[in-house]
């Protein structure tokens, strides 16, 4: 089964939209990270955020915000007035804590996001 | 930049050849991954050292292996090519093993055409 769903394959918005990239998780540990990267047209992967399980504040970061419920596993990413740069594919993953799993991380399948200037 | 280096940038070889991918990690990060890209598997966990040492093992196939060095330099070795190996292989690493808790940075990854 899958860890780490984004349902959304493709996505396509206007410039200066706002859009939500959704990312559902499935985890029995009660101690995990959620992360977001970002993978522009250029191919690498850029790290944006990290969030632990305990800690359920959302974070705003300019024009990016992360929304974490738990009561619904999902870790959605907002870009608030989309930009052309913002133009990439966005992957969710997922690590948890047990002992002996190491770092591993889960990825999501990608959301492929096209900002129309 | 995220201080990971990987070369070559791209490789193209035949199938039945071996190659080998490099990886520089950060410097000061101990765990280096090793993740394979393609179009139908999407981003696949293969394996992870940790100052010298294999940490966890993901889809890695046993014509695939790896190391660490000494100087936390890996190297990813693909033996018997095929067609389907054709892939960007990117080279992560973090700061310590974590148990989870450390983001990881990216290489900007190696292509790998096998024809």
């Amino acid at each position: 089964a899958q860890k780490v769903t984004q349902a959304q394959t493709e996505i396509s918005v206007v410039e200066k939209e706002d859009v939500t990239l959704d990312c559902v998780y499935e985890t029995r540990d009660t101690t995990y990270y959620l992360f977001w990267y970002k993978q522009p047209p250029s191919g690498e992967l850029v790290f944006l955020i990290r969030r632990n399980s305990f800690d359920e504040q959302n974070e705003i970061s300019g024009r990016y915000s992360w929304n974490f419920q738990k009561s619904t596993s999902s870790f959605n990413f907002t870009i608030t007035a989309s930009q052309v740069v913002d133009s990439a594919v966005y992957f969710c993953a997922l690590s948890e804590a047990a002992v002996g799993t190491g770092n591993q991380f889960y990825f999501g399948t990608g959301t492929s996001l096209t900002v129309i200037p | 930049d995220s201080g990971v280096t990987q070369t070559p940038k791209h490789l193209i070889t035949a199938t039945g050849q071996r190659v080998t991918l490099r990886c520089s990690p950060r410097s000061g990060d101990l765990s280096v991954y090793w993740y394979q890209q393609s179009l139908d598997q999407g981003l696949q966990f293969l394996i992870q050292y940790y100052n010298g040492e294999e940490r966890a093992k993901g889809n890695i196939l046993e014509r695939f292996s790896a190391q660490q060095f000494p100087d936390l330099h890996s190297e990813l070795n693909l033996s018997s090519l095929e067609l389907g190996d054709s892939a960007l292989y990117f080279c992560a690493s973090s700061v310590t093993p974590g148990q989870g808790s450390y983001e990881q940075y990216f290489g900007p990854g190696t292509r790998l055409t096998v024809t």
